[in-house]
């Protein structure tokens, strides 16, 4: 079936690199999006990638995909205190209705 | 206000009632989601609509009820709340992408809770 799994938790420290993984199961999935929610808030899109891509940057962001191994990752630059949010990945559901299959999201918390 | 909207954005009831969560945009999308938000399930699709007077089940749709009269508005009716259906509820709208692209724009959520 449909499963899109991350990791529930990622601790890092201010200024370093955060690195969010992803995997997903529908390889012929054109587009694969990163979403951030902040506390009590909505998911708002990051970023997104298409499938014939193997890496694409966007300021402090870089997404890489390994179709593959159907393996996303979101790596965040300079990780602030303000980055702290749960990261979603999503990729598009089977079929032409539009539905996005989300992952269980992942924790970021950015230490001072 | 341009954007998606949802009322109420907090919500107390108890088992049995009938609830109703709104949600209404002004982009004139042709989609519109409702999904639900549970500690250790990520986000999961309740029911979505491909336009007005079209809706689907997503893949926890019991004990809920859409419709979608008009193209802006897609109310979430709880007919008989339980307390399973204590949650996060959130909803989405697209324009159905293009080239494909399908990018969903979400409300701030409504926190829903069943005693």
């Amino acid at each position: 079936g449909e499963d899109v799994e991350q990791s529930l938790f990622l601790s890092v420290r201010e200024g370093d690199s955060s690195v969010i993984n992803c995997t997903y199961t529908d390889s012929s999935s054109t587009y694969l999006y990163w979403y951030k929610q902040e506390p009590g808030a909505g998911l708002q899109l990051l970023t997104y990638i298409f499938s014939n891509m193997d890496m694409k940057q966007d300021q402090r962001l870089t997404v890489l995909l390994n179709k593959k191994d159907k393996h996303l990752s979101l790596r965040i630059a300079d990780t602030q205190t303000g980055d702290s949010a749960i990261y979603f990945c999503a990729e598009i559901g089977r079929g032409a209705t539009n539905k996005l299959i989300f992952g269980t999201g992942t924790l970021l918390a950015v230490q001072p | 206000d341009a954007g998606i909207t949802q009322s109420p954005r907090y919500k107390i009831t108890e088992t049995g009632r009938q609830v109703t969560l709104m949600c209404h945009q002004t982009w004139s999308h042709s989609y519109m989601f409702w999904y639900r938000q549970d500690l250790g399930h990520g986000l999961r699709l309740i029911y979505y609509s491909a336009a007005a007077d079209i809706t689907d089940k997503g893949e926890v749709p019991d004990g809920y009820v859409v419709s979608r009269s008009k193209t802006e508005n897609f109310p979430l009716t709880l007919e008989s709340a339980t307390r399973s259906q204590t949650s996060v509820y959130f909803c989405a709208s697209s324009d159905g992408g293009v080239a494909g692209k399908n990018i969903q724009y979400f409300g701030a959520g409504t926190r829903l809770s069943v005693l």
